[in-house]
């Protein structure tokens, strides 16, 4: 049973560029989330998408946008990155409608601005 | 608002001893999660244990358990006969159960088990 994947494992970009980080959810599971965590801090709520369709947003500008497709895989976006930018961001799958809702999450993909 | 609160940044066990992780919320919601995940070095975050705030027993999962009071606000999370392996950043989380199981988390303690 394949968890939670994410590419690419680490990213090096500039200020100014823009950036498309990639996950593919848990086999059954229907709903991706996605973290920013800064580096000594807990992560922190993107958005979440359900049925291609962005469902919850967190308190992040519109320069950060996302996209999930018909098989449940999800990208997240980052336009005119900032130095801020630079974080390990995580991606959460979870079956919706269920009494938990556990999010499982990926490896990460560690995001480096310069 | 909604907040976690982990007031212990860092705690250094004896291996094989029993450790507890605070962890306190607060919340207006009647309906909620309360998630305890390990984070090594290696950035993944592992999913370790769940209490419903409606569950009256506390939640078990092998070596870990959840101490869940909620008239205190509290879900401490207990791991029993610590090993090398558990050394690690852990952090409480609380999901809204009205806003699309959001998960708001904690500052995190860092363990690290003394051999």
């Amino acid at each position: 049973d394949a968890g939670v994947t994410q590419s690419p494992t680490h990213l090096i970009k500039t200020r100014g560029q823009q950036v498309t980080l990639r996950c593919s959810p848990k086999s059954g599971h229907d709903t991706v989330s996605w973290y920013q965590q800064a580096l000594g801090q807990g992560p922190q709520f993107i958005f979440q998408y359900y049925e291609e369709e962005e469902r919850q947003r967190g308190n992040f500008p519109d320069r950060f946008s996302g996209h999930q497709f018909p098989n449940y895989s999800s990208e997240l976006n980052v336009n005119a990155l900032l130095l801020g930018d630079s974080a390990l961001y995580l991606c959460a799958s979870s079956l919706r409608q269920t009494a938990k809702e556990t999010q499982y999450f990926g490896p990460g993909t560690r995001l480096l601005v310069l | 608002a909604q907040k976690i609160t982990q007031t212990q940044p860092g705690m250094f066990v004896q291996e094989k001893e029993a450790v507890t992780l605070d962890c306190t919320y607060d919340t207006s919601d009647q309906s909620y999660g309360l998630f305890w995940y390990k984070q090594p070095s290696s950035g993944e975050m592992i999913f370790l244990i769940y209490q419903g705030s409606y569950d009256e027993q506390n939640a078990t999962e092998g070596r870990y358990s959840l101490n869940f009071q909620k008239a205190r606000k509290s879900a401490n999370l207990v791991i029993s006969a610590s090993q090398l392996g558990d050394s690690a950043m852990y952090f409480c989380a609380m999901s809204r159960m009205d806003s699309n199981y959001q998960l708001i988390w904690g500052a995190g303690t860092k363990l690290i088990i003394k051999p």
